[in-house]
């Protein structure tokens, strides 16, 4: 069973299309981060949610964490062939203990 | 360069073999995590060392281990390689061993075992 739920799996856009994706638990997160995998290369940190609710801008990247901190959003506006890649979600599972990590959503922007 | 060094970057390895894959943290960190990443798996956790003690203990095989020497740096030691241990490594370090504030992730060796 995954602990951290990421759709969708693979997702293929034109380029200036905007986009969601999605990490979903069942399980309450002391905070939750996002991270970019480009091929041949390890993840990347984009940014950390830490409070229900809270929204979190990055150039045209938008992260959004639950109220309950259950779940997080990724919004991409206007999408660039740059932002292809592999995003992923993690998060501590409890405590203070190592990151566990969604099976990510595969983004490719198509020029 | 994020500072996290991994080295090799390729490894390829016939079944029942052992190899030794080693990471230098970035300057200053003292937790080291190991990770596999497979395509079906996605990013498994290993095992974490906290400047020079074993902290934490995810899906390890009893094939693999690991350790953290005095400047830091790790290796971790796979043996016995089966088909399936084909996928890639990943180190990365983070300053406290909080894991609030993220990880820095090396590029990570791919292993192929034939």
């Amino acid at each position: 069973t995954q602990l951290l739920e990421q759709s969708p799996q693979f997702l293929s856009i034109q380029e200036g299309e905007n986009l969601t994706v999605y990490c979903n638990s069942s399980s309450v997160f002391s905070s939750l981060q996002w991270y970019r995998q480009e091929p041949g290369e390890g993840p990347v940190l984009l940014v950390t949610v830490v409070t229900g609710g809270e929204v979190k801008k990055l150039k045209r990247l938008t992260f959004q964490f639950g109220d309950a901190r259950k779940d997080s959003s990724l919004h991409i506006t206007a999408a660039q062939p740059g932002d292809t890649g592999l995003y992923l979600c993690a998060g501590p599972h409890s405590g203070n203990t190592p990151l566990v990590f969604g099976k990510g959503t595969r983004l490719s922007v198509i020029a | 360069d994020s500072g996290v060094t991994q080295t090799p970057k390729h490894l390829i390895t016939a079944t029942g073999q052992r190899v030794t894959l080693r990471c230098s943290p970035r300057s200053g960190d003292l937790s080291v995590y190991w990770y596999q990443q497979s395509l079906d798996q996605g990013l498994q956790f290993l095992i974490q060392y906290y400047n020079g003690e074993e902290r934490a203990k995810g899906n390890i095989l009893e094939r693999f281990s690991a350790q953290q020497f005095p400047d830091l740096h790790s290796e971790l030691n796979l043996s016995s390689l089966e088909l399936g241990d084909s996928a890639l490594y990943f180190c990365a370090s983070s300053a406290t061993g909080t894991e609030n504030y993220g990880y820095t992730f090396g590029s990570g060796t791919r292993l192929t075992v034939v």
